[in-house]
């Protein structure tokens, strides 16, 4: 079975604290992780992640991911409270006769404190 | 361009009574897929379709159909509406042509509540 564990699952720091987000996967016909923020209302899309040890970088937010070991992280810098939100991974597989798939972790809840 | 768009946006059911959530995208996407989001659950894939006409069982299918008559819909029926149905339910939307990465565009979410 698919699996995709987030940790921590909740988190709280203080602005300019830097973070980082945990994801582990286990899941046949890899093709690629995907990274989200949700705010209140639906998951936004962050990053996309193919190639093992190729960084991808948004201003604060950088993500990498290590296809030997299985796993993702998320690091945010200089924590702002607008960084405040779930951050869901997700994990896309291929399948043969039902086109392609996301698993998604429970998520890690971040509350960045003034 | 309103990307994905979910109706209701809310709705409160009693035990046993039906209802149709309606999904629309006007991105012209191949793929669709109904999620379910309980607290400390993150998403799990209720319903998917890879194209007009057909439909697949994701995670969590049980007390749940769907169609998908045209491509820019999908509906996602609830027949007889239980308490363990109460969630917040997305849409999502995604080229899913094979050879590219799979990046799913959400709506906003329809908050079910089942008394």
């Amino acid at each position: 079975e698919d699996k995709v564990v987030q940790s921590p699952l909740s988190l709280v720091v203080h602005e300019g604290d830097t973070v980082t987000l945990n994801c582990s996967y286990e899941v046949t016909n890899f093709r690629s992780l995907l990274w989200y923020k949700q705010e209140k209302k639906a998951p936004t899309f962050l990053f996309m992640l193919t190639s093992s040890g190729i960084e991808k970088k948004s201003g604060r937010l950088s993500s990498i991911l290590d296809k030997k070991e299985l796993f993702s992280i998320l690091n945010i810098t200089a924590t702002q409270t607008g960084d405040s939100a779930i951050y869901l991974c997700a994990v896309d597989r291929l399948e043969e006769t039902s086109g392609s798939r996301l698993t998604f972790g429970e998520g890690t809840q971040l509350t960045v404190n003034p | 361009n309103a990307g994905v768009t979910q109706t209701p946006k809310f709705r409160v059911l009693k035990t046993g009574q039906s209802m149709t959530l309606l999904c629309a995208q006007d991105m012209n996407h191949e793929y669709m897929y109904w999620y379910r989001q309980d607290p400390g659950m993150g998403l799990r894939l209720i319903h998917y379709s890879v194209g007009e006409g057909t439909t697949a069982k994701g995670e969590v299918p049980d007390g749940y159909n769907v169609s998908r008559l045209k491509k820019q819909n999908f509906l996602l029926g609830l027949e007889s509406a239980a308490p363990s149905q109460t969630s917040v339910y997305f849409c999502a939307s995604s080229r899913g042509t094979s050879g590219f990465p799979n990046e799913q565009f959400f709506g906003p979410g329809t908050r079910l509540t089942v008394l």
